[in-house]
């Protein structure tokens, strides 16, 4: 059984353009978190997605962010017109129906802006 | 893996008193971060403490580390019920990865 996968692994892009994070959960595991860190911090929630439907997303910009989880696919961390602050690297985690308590985690997509 | 262990594995203490919560760890690190995670939702970060401090504190918590023991501490004064929830560990050893340990599930009874 894969492990969470995220791609790409490294992503640069140049200020105004738009990153696309994907995140593959385990087999069988349909809620999906992202998270992101900057530089010597620590792990900051974004969102929580269940397939098809955003439980929480407190933690998401307000603007040019936005997730999503479809029925099928990969689960989707999308950033438009992308600024330099956006420089971070973004983890997914997922969890299993029945244990929504234990979350394992990709190694993490890490975004570059020029 | 898992690299930080936290003890007890379960803890639950009467409201007003104070919780205290331990972590070790195996390897070198650049920093340890605590997280509070409730029941069903996402982790949420609570304090970062970096190797050359000893001490850090964020209202009602209090954070040690001793990297000669390679171990930390996690103190929540004053209890409140709101605190019920998991707490997790995490070190940062400066390669790209964040190790958590398994958790410990504090439970404040009124």
């Amino acid at each position: 059984n894969a492990g969470v996968m995220q791609n790409p692994r490294h992503l640069v892009r140049r200020r105004g353009q738009e990153a696309r994070l994907r995140c593959s959960p385990m087999k069988g595991h349909s809620h999906v978190y992202w998270y992101r860190q900057l530089p010597e911090e620590g792990l900051k929630f974004m969102v929580y997605l269940q397939k098809e439907n955003i439980i929480d997303e407190s933690g998401m910009p307000k603007e040019r962010f936005s997730a999503e989880f479809p029925k099928e696919g990969p689960s989707i961390l999308r950033i438009q017109q992308v600024v330099r602050g956006d420089s971070a690297a973004y983890f997914c985690a997922s969890s299993p129906l029945d244990s929504t308590d234990t979350q394992y985690f990709g190694p993490g997509t890490r975004l570059t802006v020029l | 893996s898992q690299q930080g262990e936290e003890d007890p594995q379960a803890l639950s203490i009467q409201e007003g008193e104070n919780a205290t919560m331990n972590c070790s760890y195996k390897t070198s690190i650049n920093n340890l971060q605590w997280y509070r995670q409730n029941s069903g939702r996402g982790l949420v970060h609570l304090i970062l403490i970096r190797s050359n401090e000893r001490e850090k504190h964020s209202g009602r918590l209090r954070v040690t580390l001793d990297t000669s023991k390679k171990s930390s501490s996690l103190l929540i004064t004053a209890s409140r019920a709101a605190d019920t929830a998991s707490y997790f560990c995490a070190t940062d050893a400066g390669d790209d990865k964040i190790i958590f340990g398994k958790g410990t599930r504090l439970h404040i009874l009124p």
